[in-house]
């Protein structure tokens, strides 16, 4: 299948700076990436569905100032945690549709924030 | 999307045959099922997905019953490998910008 690659892994940042996370689909052209967060024992929960060249669509209860979306190529979008604070810790995964609307998940990237 | 209900958790002996039942019983027509698996720390991985036919890949095989309200996933020579959180998610064919919604999946165990 498609692979979509996330970087980094693992972060830890200190309280009060930012992180950026990348999704990049790899042998495919996704019009259309999804970002979920992942608490401990918990199932994923959408945060935003990304757009190429256009604004990200945020589920309700979720930050659109605080987790920064761009998609500025059919290969990229990325995912920055502004501001971050401890409660956001949380393991982070995008997804993205290949040309025939299969849905593919990164490895994910965990964040600590300390 | 309908919504599906799965066992919380199974366990299952390694070299045996895994089944998972998923229970959605208000599927539409136009909707498929689809079965993703996570295991610890990873992102979810793709296994299949079927309408209204019986499916089998390398990996896994889906019974879809008659009425579609149900399926079951067999995984038929399980591995301590295929530990992980199976989920069972219903989407239109029509799929667009659609969003994925996950469940709570079910937590498979592989005993050796």
């Amino acid at each position: 299948g498609a692979v979509v690659s996330q970087h980094p892994s693992r972060v830890i940042c200190k309280s009060g700076t930012s992180v950026k996370i990348e999704c990049r689909s790899l042998d495919f052209q996704a019009t259309t990436m999804f970002w979920y967060r992942q608490f401990p024992k918990k199932s994923l929960m959408l945060m935003a569905t990304s757009n190429e060249g256009s604004k990200a669509t945020y589920e309700q209860g979720v930050e659109k100032d605080k987790f920064l979306i761009n998609h500025a190529s059919l290969t990229l979008s990325t995912l920055t945690v502004t501001s971050a604070h401890p409660e956001d810790s949380s393991f982070y995964i995008c997804s993205a549709r290949d040309r025939v609307n299969e849905a593919f998940f990164g490895q994910g990237t965990r964040l600590t924030v300390v | 999307d309908a919504k599906t209900t799965q066992p919380t958790s199974m366990d299952c002996a390694e070299g045996r045959a895994a089944n998972l039942p998923c229970n959605h019983s208000t599927i539409s027509g136009n909707e498929y099922v689809y079965w993703y698996r996570q295991i610890h720390s990873q992102g979810p991985q793709y296994i299949i997905h079927g309408l209204k036919n019986n499916e089998t890949n390398e990996m896994a095989s889906l019974i879809i019953t008659e009425d579609r309200k149900s399926s079951t996933l067999i995984l038929p020579h399980a591995t301590l490998r295929d530990t992980a959180v199976y989920y069972c998610i219903v989407r239109a064919s029509n799929f667009g910008n659609e969003k994925l919604t996950f469940g709570t999946g079910t937590r498979l165990t592989i005993i050796p």
